[in-house]
């Protein structure tokens, strides 16, 4: 079962450089979510998607941009990257319409902006 | 106040000993509670959820609900080093669109 998986798994990016980090899910999932988690920090959303066709903002969403593609994929794209997006982010999905489901996560992008 | 608080620790217990691990939340309408553990590098791992008032054991985990005290707490028995991570308490809110809230995390430290 590969349920969340994230691509790449590492990358080195300049600063000013744009990068699409992308996310798909196999488990019919209809909500996903974009978070990312600096140290001693948590857990932030960033964006998330309710539905297929839908985003929103999430609590730290300036410097970022998201498309969902389809209710499989959901990416995030950083136009023009600067050292304070230096972060892990992880890709997370649920299945929204039934009471006490949890989110399921990726293994992470680890990014870093020299 | 936060919508989900944890302390952040460490918490810091001996091989063998029960670790308790402990969450408030903000939202008295709130139905649904997730415990998470997070090794370090890698993702969050969902280890229980619980939706009733009282206790619910998995092997060595028991979950505890209160939603009156709106206070959820995970106990672990027989704590082993491999269980040294950081715990996420989640919690899904009353809202329309069923806002799923982290914790913060505790960090738990189990010693040989």
């Amino acid at each position: 079962n590969a349920g969340v998986t994230q691509t790449p798994k590492f990358q080195v990016l300049k600063t000013g450089q744009s990068m699409t980090l992308q996310c798909a899910q196999d488990m019919n999932h209809n909500s996903m979510y974009w978070y990312r988690q600096d140290p001693g920090m948590g857990l932030r959303l960033i964006y998330y998607s309710a539905s297929e066709g839908t985003t929103d903002k999430g609590e730290v969403p300036n410097g970022y941009n998201v498309s969902r593609l389809n209710k499989r994929e959901f990416s995030l794209r950083l136009e023009s990257a600067a050292p304070s997006q230096t972060s892990v982010y992880f890709c997370a999905s649920r299945k929204l319409g039934q009471a006490h489901q949890p989110q399921h996560f990726g293994d992470g992008t680890r990014l870093s902006i020299l | 106040q936060k919508e989900v608080e944890q302390n952040s620790g460490p918490l810091s217990v001996p091989e063998g000993a029960i670790a308790s691990l402990n969450c408030t939340y903000s939202d008295r309408g709130s139905q649904s509670f997730f415990w998470y553990r997070q090794y370090s590098g890698k993702s969050p791992e969902l280890i229980m959820s619980i939706y009733s008032n009282g206790d619910k054991e998995d092997g060595r985990f028991t979950a505890q609900l209160n939603k009156a005290s709106q206070y959820v707490s995970l106990l672990i028995r027989d704590s082993q080093p491999s269980d040294s991570a950081t715990y996420l308490c989640a919690v899904i809110f009353n809202t329309g669109f069923q806002k799923l809230v982290f914790g913060t995390g505790t960090r738990l430290l189990v010693s040989p």
